[in-house]
């Protein structure tokens, strides 16, 4: 059984250009959240996708948006990058949006923006 | 506002001592509260987690976590740790109203051989 898959793993981006990011949830779940993970802090929520829809959103800019197919997979993209958007981007995924349902991240992707 | 706050960022301990990392948190409302373990090279993974009930919670690898409501508080603890507890410890809590998890800055413990 795959756990959480991201892609790519490592990624290095100029000032202003886009970035699009991909994830694949455990098998069986259906919820997708995104998270930023500044060096040396602890992750911020970015946003939570269900049923296809942005369902939560954290204090993040418009500049990042996402996407979430039928089959459950997500994008997270970032218009206009900053020198700040460089972090590690971790995915997590959830059989449900209930605060029962435990996240389980995927090992992330580390974007630097130059 | 939510908040997650652990107090120690770095703790160096020798194989076989006792482990104590604080998390204190800020919320009004039922708390759901977590601790994740991001080992060197790997994804993050759950420790441990409270939603109701014995506020004493244990998890995996021999960890527990105590939940004191007076306190505002969420402790992780183990009795003897090992050098495979080489990690970041992350405490976090979920927030009813907003949906999402609020985590604490992380906890760097390196267990000396």
């Amino acid at each position: 059984d795959a756990g959480v898959t991201q892609s790519p793993t490592h990624l290095i981006k100029t000032r202003g250009q886009q970035v699009t990011l991909r994830c694949s949830p455990k098998s069986g779940h259906d919820t997708v959240s995104w998270y930023q993970q500044a060096l040396g802090q602890g992750p911020q929520f970015i946003f939570q996708y269900y049923e296809e829809e942005e369902r939560q959103r954290g204090n993040f800019p418009d500049r990042f948006s996402g996407h979430q197919y039928p089959n459950y997979s997500s994008e997270l993209n970032v218009n206009a990058l900053l020198l700040g958007d460089s972090a590690l981007y971790l995915c997590a995924s959830s059989p449900g949006q209930g605060i029962t349902e435990t996240q389980y991240f995927g090992p992330g992707t580390r974007l630097l923006v130059l | 506002a939510q908040s997650v706050s652990q107090h120690n960022h770095h703790v160096i301990l020798s194989e076989a001592a006792s482990l104590e990392l604080g998390c204190n948190y800020s919320y009004g409302g039922t708390v759901n509260l977590f601790w994740y373990v991001q080992y060197p090279g790997q994804h993050l993974q759950l420790l441990l987690k409270y939603f109701s009930g014995d506020p004493l919670v244990k998890g995996i690898k021999g960890f527990e976590a105590e939940f004191i409501k007076s306190k505002f508080s969420f402790n992780l603890r183990k009795p003897s740790v090992q050098w495979s507890d080489t990690a970041e410890y992350f405490c976090a809590l979920f927030s009813g109203n907003t949906g999402k998890l609020i985590f604490g800055q992380g906890t760097t413990l390196q267990v000396k051989p």
